[in-house]
Formats: structure tokens, C-alpha cells, sequence
């Protein structure tokens, strides 16, 4: 069945570092890909999405390319800023098959440090 | 301002009892999802509902009830049969399930203990 897979956490970056989250997916049909950020208590946020191959969401300095090639959609940001603190959740839309499916990652705890 | 609310941000219950979780979205979204996450988890699908008077069961339905009366309204009983009710609830909407390219929108969610 599908999945999504990401790296596993925490992630903790200084301020101004590269930032790089993998996520690979698995999928029956043609997805969509979506990245949310959840700060602590709060629910979740779109942060970017990607609906076709080679599609490049971006979104606040955060970027990820969906690549069909070798089902992925890394998030990346070439300078993360302490209040990028939070976590990263990756997803998939499909409705290919003619059910519905959204599926969401476990999530990956960034922590950037001052 | 168009959003979700989800009332309360905390709510705490006796083991036993039936607890009701309030869901309104004023953006006028056919869809509504109820999901659970747990430390250290992803989201888990309990309900979802693409139109009024009709829902679908998601992943891990046991244990919980749902309506939709209306279509800004998604209630979520949890129910004494939920074997681990303590948890973080969150309710989600979105345009519709037509298109997979639907983003979905987030409540603040409601943090549930049950002792």
C-alpha cells in the first residue's frame, strides 16, 4: 500500500545552517506531495505542496522538488533561523485507485540553535 | 478570518465516560477529517466525511463515533470502549476529495487525558 517515510529526528541545526529532510514515498497511483509544519501545540500548516513530477514546491525559503524518478521529496533550506524550530511532517495525496488516501510521515523534530 | 476551531485546547475525563469534541470550519469545505497523533507519531485517520450525513471510517475507527449534521460541524465522540483515549485530537478540512492536490487545513486541536 502506500507510504510516506522520513528521516528520523531530531534534527538540530545552528542558525544559518543547510537544512535537509528526506522523504520517500511508496505509491499505487500518482500522488500529490505535501510538507506541513506543526509548532509545538498547535496543529498543522501547508508549507508547501508539489502536484506533478519534476514540480517544485516553495514556500518561505523552503524548497522540495518532486521527483518521480526515485520517489522522494527532500525539504531543504539553505539558512534556517531559529524560529524554523519546529516539526516537519511529509504527505501524499492519492486518489488514483478510486479510493481515497492521505497519508502522513511520523513527522521529523527540527531544533535550530542560536 | 476563515478557519477551524476546536473547543477545548485541553479536556480532561474519568475513565468510563463519553467525551464529545467540537469541530467548526467556516471556509465552507465539503470535506472534514478527525485524526489522532500520539508522541513521537504521525497522524493517524479516524473519520473522515466528504459531504453532511455521510462519513467513512479511517484507520483506526474503534472505539470512536462521529456526525456530520452540518457542513461547517464534524463532532468526535470518544467513547469508553477507546481502549487509550489519552491523546492530542486533531480535525482537518478541505476542499473536497476529488483532487488529490487539496491541501488540507488544521484545527489547533485538543489535547485529551483520560484518567
Amino acid at each position: 500500500g502506500d507510504s510516506v517515510t522520513q528521516m528520523e529526528g531530531p534534527v538540530t541545526l545552528s542558525e544559518e545552517a543547510f537544512l535537509t529532510i528526506n522523504c520517500t514515498y511508496t505509491a499505487t497511483g500518482y500522488p500529490s506531495l505535501f510538507w506541513y509544519v506543526q509548532y509545538p501545540g498547535e496543529g498543522l500548516q501547508l508549507l508547501l505542496k508539489a502536484t506533478k513530477a519534476d514540480d517544485k514546491g516553495s514556500n518561505k525559503g523552503f524548497e522540495a522538488t518532486y521527483r518521480k524518478e526515485t520517489t522522494s521529496f527532500h525539504l531543504e533550506k539553505g539558512s534556517v533561523q531559529v524560529s524554523d524550530s519546529a516539526v516537519y511532517f511529509c504527505a501524499l495525496s492519492d486518489i488514483t485507485s478510486g479510493t481515497y488516501k492521505y497519508i502522513f510521515g511520523t513527522g521529523t523534530r527540527l531544533k535550530v540553535l542560536a | 478570518d476563515g478557519g477551524i476551531t476546536q473547543s477545548p485546547k485541553y479536556l480532561f475525563r474519568k475513565e468510563g465516560q463519553n467525551v464529545t469534541l467540537s469541530c467548526e470550519q467556516n471556509l465552507n469545505h465539503d470535506a472534514m477529517y478527525w485524526y489522532r497523533q500520539d508522541p513521537g507519531q504521525g497522524l493517524r485517520l479516524i473519520y473522515y466525511s466528504q459531504i453532511v450525513n455521510d462519513f467513512q471510517k479511517g484507520d483506526i475507527a474503534e472505539g470512536y463515533s462521529v456526525s456530520r449534521e452540518k457542513k461547517e460541524s464534524f463532532p468526535l465522540t470518544v467513547t469508553s470502549a477507546q481502549k487509550n483515549p489519552t491523546a492530542f485530537y486533531l480535525c482537518a478540512s478541505s476542499i473536497g476529495l476529488r483532487q488529490a492536490a487539496y491541501e488540507q487545513y488544521f484545527g489547533p486541536g485538543t489535547r485529551l487525558t483520560v484518567t
